[in-house]
């Protein structure tokens, strides 16, 4: 089945240091949309983004999506403690399926 | 509500009991989904429901595991003769849009189960 691979499962980086993750799936997805889960908490929704090459910002966070609609990129600049959590990306096959989540990648800031 | 409520937080239940985890949706979003995760693991699909359509219920790991929609609002989750490998948060979500296009999903604080 249709699968979204997600890496690297961890990253511990300093704080100031950036950080990436990034999606790759099997298949073209229509949309990627990407959610964060800090440590003991829910996913929360950040962002969706549709169009092929899109490129997307919300403050230190760029969002990309590949011009083949396969695969997604989250980058984090000069990181902050606030940012600790682990990260998912989910994409649809098509608006009537449901999300096809990856892994998640853990942004772990070392002291 | 304003959010997805997710009842209760935690339980702890003997091994063989059964349980049941109850989530109420955003008021008027007609998808619901649980999810299953393990302590520092990804999120395990369990069911979906849309609007009035027969569910999705490929993820569910057993029999012991059901789940059903009341007039489009309230969803509860019923795991029958628990098992330790039960341990897990049950995440409830739900979305406007069906399928959660656009708008996302949003999850509830999710209920912790542990299986004793």
């Amino acid at each position: 089945g249709q699968q979204v691979m997600q890496i690297p499962q961890y990253q511990h980086v300093q704080e100031g240091e950036d950080f990436t993750t990034y999606c790759n799936s099997s298949t073209t997805l229509s949309n990627i949309q990407w959610y964060k889960q800090r440590p003991g908490g829910h996913p929360v929704f950040l962002i969706q983004l549709v169009k092929s090459g899109e490129v997307k910002k919300q403050k230190r966070l760029t969002f990309q999506f590949g011009e083949a609609k396969k695969n997604s990129s989250l980058h984090i600049t000069a990181t902050q403690t606030t940012d600790v959590g682990t990260y998912f990306c989910a994409g649809h096959r098509d608006s009537n399926y449901q999300l096809i989540w990856g892994a998640g990648t853990k942004l772990i800031i070392k002291p | 509500g304003a959010g997805v409520s997710q009842s209760p937080s935690n339980k702890v239940t003997e091994k063989g009991k059964d349980v049941e985890l109850r989530c109420d949706p955003i008021s008027g979003h007609t998808a619901l989904y649980w999810y299953r995760q393990s302590l520092g693991q990804g999120l395990e699909f369990l069911i979906y429901f849309q609007g009035n359509s027969a569910p999705d219920k490929s993820g569910l790991p057993s029999d012991r595991f059901s789940a059903e929609r009341t007039g489009g609002s309230v969803s509860t989750l019923t795991i029958q003769r628990t098992q330790q490998e039960d341990s897990a948060v049950y995440l409830c979500a739900s979305s406007l849009a069906p399928s959660g296009y656009y708008y996302g999903y949003t999850f509830g604080s999710g209920t912790r189960l542990t299986v004793v």
